[in-house]
Formats: C-alpha cells, sequence, structure tokens
C-alpha cells in the first residue's frame, strides 16, 4: 500500500521562498511527481524525480531522497499566482506502474 | 482533442438516479486514468484503460460504479443508484503511454457530481 504524507495548508509572502514537504511510506516506488492545482480546476504537472537530487524549472525545483521517503518542492519568487493546491503523488512500480498515488494535497496561500 | 475534456461540467442529481460521465482524452492517447476528488481528501484512484481494456478496476467502490471505453478514445464513468456518499469532483486524465515520464498525467477539469 501507499501512505502519503503533506502539511494541509501553508501561507507563504509574495517575493519569498516556500518548501512544501511531502513524506511517503511505499511498499514499491517508481517515481515521484508534484502537480498544481487552482480551485476549481484540472490539476497540472509540475515536476518528476525518480532519482536522489534536485530537479531545478524556473521558479518551482524539487528534491527526492529514495532512502528517507521524502521529497520536497521549492517555490521561489512567490507570485499571487502561485496560490493552488500542490498535490506530491508517488508512482508504484511493477504491476501498478501505471497507477500514481495522491496526496491530500497542500494548500498554499500567498498573501501580500 | 487539445486538451482532456470532460462533461458535464457540473451534475446535480437526486438519490437513487443513475448518472454517465463522460471523459474524451487527448487525440492519439492510449492510456484513460478516473481519478475521484471529495473534499478534504486526496486523490482517489478509481479505473484505468490502455485502449479499450481496463486492467485494474480494483479502485471502483463499489458495483454500482462501471465504466467503458470504445474506439480507444471516449470514456463513459457509469454510477447506478447514486448515494450521498458519491458526490465528488470525478477527474479524468490520459497519457501517451503508461505514465510517462515527461509530464505524467494530462488532466481534464473534472465533473463535480452532487447527489441530493
Amino acid at each position: 500500500g501507499q501512505n502519503i504524507d503533506q502539511p494541509t495548508e501553508m501561507t507563504a509572502t509574495e517575493g519569498a521562498i516556500v518548501q512544501i514537504n511531502c513524506t511517503y511510506q511505499t511498499s514499491g516506488f517508481n517515481g515521484l511527481f508534484w502537480y498544481q492545482q487552482h480551485a476549481g480546476e484540472a490539476p497540472t504537472f509540475l515536476s518528476y524525480n525518480v532519482l536522489d537530487g534536485l530537479e531545478e524549472k524556473g521558479r518551482f525545483s524539487s528534491f527526492l531522497s529514495r532512502s528517507k521517503g521524502y521529497s520536497y518542492l521549492l517555490l521561489k519568487e512567490l507570485q499571487m499566482k502561485d496560490s493552488a493546491s500542490y498535490l506530491c503523488a508517488v508512482r508504484d512500480s511493477g504491476a501498478g506502474s501505471y497507477q500514481l498515488t495522491f496526496g491530500k494535497g497542500t494548500k498554499l496561500s500567498v498573501i501580500p | 482533442g487539445a486538451g482532456v475534456s470532460q462533461s458535464p461540467s457540473n451534475k446535480v442529481t437526486e438519490k437513487g438516479k443513475d448518472v454517465e460521465l463522460r471523459c474524451d482524452p487527448i487525440s492519439g492517447h492510449t492510456a484513460l486514468y478516473w481519478y475521484r476528488q471529495s473534499l478534504g481528501q486526496g486523490l482517489e484512484f478509481l479505473i484505468y484503460f490502455q485502449g479499450n481494456s481496463a486492467p485494474d478496476k480494483s479502485g471502483l467502490p463499489s458495483d454500482r460504479f462501471s465504466a467503458e471505453r470504445t474506439g480507444g478514445s471516449v470514456s463513459t464513468l457509469t454510477i447506478q443508484r447514486t448515494q450521498q456518499e458519491d458526490s465528488a469532483v470525478y477527474l479524468c486524465a490520459s497519457s501517451l503511454e503508461i505514465l510517462s515520464e515527461n509530464y505524467g498525467y494530462t488532466f481534464g477539469s473534472g465533473t463535480r457530481l452532487t447527489v441530493v
């Protein structure tokens, strides 16, 4: 089975940096995804990590430590439009590798 | 199409009625997924299609739920005898192949189902 934990809510100031953590306990692991979901909209892909280390994409970076079952999403130079829910999702291995198991999401509020 | 299209966007139904939710994936995407998102909960996997076949239906909550996909394209999720606990946003996603590492899934905007 899969268990994925992330904080429920976070608040950060425009222009600042925020780190959203995700921990997972899974029976198999074949990659971790981060998605962004604005209220009432579809989740959109942000990043993918399968090896340990940091993946950087503009203002967004994602880190993975497989030994610790830990990932974080780092958002720099926060903008008001970054207010959204951020979903951590783990891809299973083996027979379940088509399926993503999602955490409950972290609702980020960016304030002026 | 340009994106994953779902219809209707909103559906209010009376308890006990049947509903059909439709998903039109991105053209050429062979894999299609249904998820359910309830308030305060994570996305719950329901079913996955590869082509017209559904290798894994284990996520369907009960035998009131069924899904089909025809022509390797459009999929329909049917909920019979709806109950209030079925109220949720039903999200469809598609991908070119099983879980592309470049973008994972492309999601539709979902159908918000309310059972009254």
